[in-house]
């Protein structure tokens, strides 16, 4: 069965401090891991998505995701928070051009 | 390209009645995809197309749900018989080998 872990529920960081938002899956085949943002009453916002040979992918509001193939991990980060990123996060995954399994989520808060 | 289109975007309705849900897709999107979230949930599969065949249905999709996507352009997923368990967001999808998954803003269901 395919799964996605994010264990933390919530991450709080200092506004300007480095964030990161942990994701690890257990899929078959060639994982293709996803990251969105959730707001309120909202839908999914796509972040950046894992490209083949990539290690570090970069995305949009200036995110990045590590890719660890031995690890199967694919943890979010950004190097300075801000305030207005704090929001609802998903991690997902799937087969290529196939449905995502998502995790539950993680909210993070960012304080100034 | 105006993305992804879901309405209604809210619909409250009684215990025992019908409701249908509409997903305009981007139109060169030859994939749609049905997820549920629930409150504090990551998004769960539904179904999917691939133009207008319906590829796979999850387990969660009871007998009381039907989708479909004539001519493989918009997809229409109905509920009959609603009961309260089917409060949710339900989020459509589409996606392109070329630009990945998009999300709609979803459809807002409360079941009284």
């Amino acid at each position: 069965a395919q799964s996605v872990a994010q264990p933390e529920d919530q991450v709080n960081v200092a506004e300007g401090n480095p964030l990161t938002v942990k994701c690890t899956y257990s899929v078959s085949g060639n994982p293709y891991p996803f990251w969105y943002v959730q707001y309120p009453n909202r839908g999914l916002q796509f972040l950046l998505k894992y490209i083949t040979g990539d290690n570090l992918v970069k995305g949009s509001y200036g995110f990045e995701a590590e890719f660890n193939k031995s690890q199967t991990s694919f943890h979010l980060k950004k190097p300075s928070a801000l305030v207005s990123d704090s929001a609802l996060y998903f991690c997902a995954v799937g087969p290529y051009g196939n449905k995502l399994v998502f995790g539950a989520g993680t909210i993070l808060r960012v304080k100034s | 390209d105006t993305g992804v289109s879901q309405n209604p975007r809210h619909k409250i309705t009684k215990r025992g009645q019908n409701v249908t849900f509409r997903c305009d897709p981007i139109s060169e999107h030859n994939r749609l995809y049905w997820y549920r979230q629930t409150l504090g949930q990551g998004p769960e599969f539904l179904t999917y197309f691939q133009n207008e065949a319906q590829l796979e249905k999850s387990r969660l999709l009871s007998d009381r749900f039907s989708a479909e996507r004539p001519k493989g352009s918009f997809s229409t997923l109905e509920i009959q018989r609603t009961e309260q368990g089917d409060s949710a967001m339900y989020l459509c999808a589409s996606s392109s080998r070329q630009r990945g998954y998009t999300f709609g803003s979803g459809t807002r269901l409360t079941v009284v």
